[in-house]
């Protein structure tokens, strides 16, 4: 069972925007930096998102992170088909002093 | 460029050991925490373990610890991770991912997985 809570799918129609949510608790997001990872069909995960809202070298900018308290989104502006994949979220758990994940969101482009 | 290579598709039985390899490159692999990341069939990601390399120091998941081992190589760059006794349950994707650090960072170099099928 993931400790972080994320809605199973989400869709939209090429160029709308699509958020997920992702809820956790004091011990991990509350006091941690939130991290988003993308996995393309039949590919590794790869990420998307650091450090809350920070976006690695080569992630388009349609893509953007936030947080407040012990949640975060993750917002995909002028959405594509390509970015039809699954997204999770993850944070460092401190009394698990390891890392946790979501457990993914399914995002569709009808 | 960072690349962690990963070995291939697995196919065991029950009871039967395994161990699966994580080749890195393009940096220096001792310098660096390198772990484990479980997807099971329709399910989320579930951290594994770690390993330093530089100095062998391991942390495990504690719904991993006692049922997996995780290990390394310097000479040839390479992480594993073993089981001494396969079961069903174990049948899942099977990524290794290499941290900015041990603590609050993200994974930002993956391999391309290896698929463990236990099956009698």
């Amino acid at each position: 069972q993931s400790v972080l809570t994320q809605p199973p799918s989400a869709s939209g129609t090429p160029g709308q925007r699509v958020t997920i949510s992702c809820s956790g608790s004091s011990s991990n997001i509350g006091s941690n930096t939130v991290n988003w990872y993308q996995r393309l069909p039949g590919t590794a995960p790869k990420l998307l998102i650091h450090r809350n809202n920070q976006r690695p070298s080569g992630v388009p900018d349609r893509f953007s992170g936030s947080k407040s308290g012990t949640s975060a989104s993750l917002a995909i502006s002028g959405l594509q088909s390509e970015d039809e994949a699954d997204y999770y979220c993850a944070a460092w758990e401190d009394t698990l002093h390891g890392w946790i994940f979501g457990g993914g969101t399914k995002v569709t482009v009808l | 460029e960072v690349q962690l290579v990963q070995s291939g598709a697995e196919v065991k039985k029950p009871g039967e050991s395994l161990k699966i390899s994580c080749k890195a490159s393009g940096y220096r692999f001792s310098t660096y925490w390198i772990g484990w990341v479980r997807q099971m069939p329709g399910k989320g990601l579930e951290w594994v373990a770690i390993i330093y390399p530089g100095d062998f120091d391991t942390r495990y998941s504690p719904s991993f610890r006692g049922q997996v081992t995780i290990s390394a190589d310097t000479s040839i760059s390479t992480a594993y991770l073993q089981w001494n006794s396969l079961k069903a349950s174990d049948t899942a994707m099977y990524y290794c991912a290499r941290p900015q650090g041990y603590g609050d960072y993200p994974f930002d170099n993956w391999g391309q997985g290896t698929l463990v099928t236990v099956s009698s």
